[in-house]
């Protein structure tokens, strides 16, 4: 199957600095990738949507200043948390679109354990 | 607008057993997908089975097969001879034709006995 990495696995900082994560798709590309916090035992919440070249697509109460998404090519998105504080330590996850056989799929990041501090 | 429900928030099965997770969906649309993802302690989100809506024959992936009843917006996964490395969380997810984002249920905590 596809494969997507994502780095770092889990990172500390401070707070009131920025922290960037990393997002790729291996050995496919993908013109559309998502990214989801997730709090403990509970499922994935959307972010955002980054489509390459263009801007994000932000959900809902998903501060865009905070957040930061770049889809600077076909396998890569980044995700910078600005400034950030302990509330926005969480599990961030990526994830790429595919076509395969026509079959529209998303395949996962392992995720970014964030801590601040 | 668009759910997905998963009424089974744990379980638990002893090894080598079958067991069924449940999940029902809502939507108005005609084409969409469905599919399994498994999420182990590891927490990486890991693609088990998915189901096109318009194909009427059951996925099946090895030991996991899908009961897909479209009329009654039902996908329900059924693990087979399971194994201890199927202990994980598992979420029932749905798209539709010309939305990209994925829906997702709450999930159905899945413990393997030894």
């Amino acid at each position: 199957g596809a494969v997507v990495s994502q780095h770092p696995s889990w990172v500390i900082c401070k707070s009131g600095t920025s922290v960037k994560i990393e997002c790729r798709s291996l050995d496919f590309q993908a013109t559309t990738m998502f990214w989801y916090r997730q709090f403990p035992k509970q499922s994935l919440m959307l972010m955002a949507t980054s489509n390459e070249g263009s801007k994000a697509t932000y959900e809902q109460g998903v501060e865009k200043d905070k957040f930061l998404i770049n889809h600077a090519s076909l396998t890569l998105s980044t995700l910078t948390v600005t400034s950030a504080h302990p509330e926005d330590s969480s599990f961030y996850i990526c994830s790429a679109r595919d076509w395969v056989g026509s079959t529209d799929t998303q395949y996962f990041g392992p995720g970014t354990r964030l801590t601040v501090l | 607008a668009q759910t997905v429900t998963q009424s089974q928030p744990e379980m638990s099965v002893q090894e080598a057993e079958t067991v069924t997770l449940s999940c029902t969906y809502d939507t108005s649309e005609n084409n969409y997908y469905l599919f399994w993802y498994k999420q182990p302690p590891s927490r990486q989100m890991i693609l088990v089975i998915r189901q096109e809506a318009y194909k009427q024959q059951n996925a099946t992936e090895n030991r996991f097969s899908v009961n897909f009843q479209k009329a009654a917006k039902s996908f329900s996964l059924k693990i087979s001879d399971s194994q201890l490395g199927d202990t994980a969380m598992y979420f029932c997810a749905f798209i539709h034709f010309g939305n990209e984002k994925l829906t997702f249920g709450t999930g159905t905590r899945l413990t393997i006995i030894p």
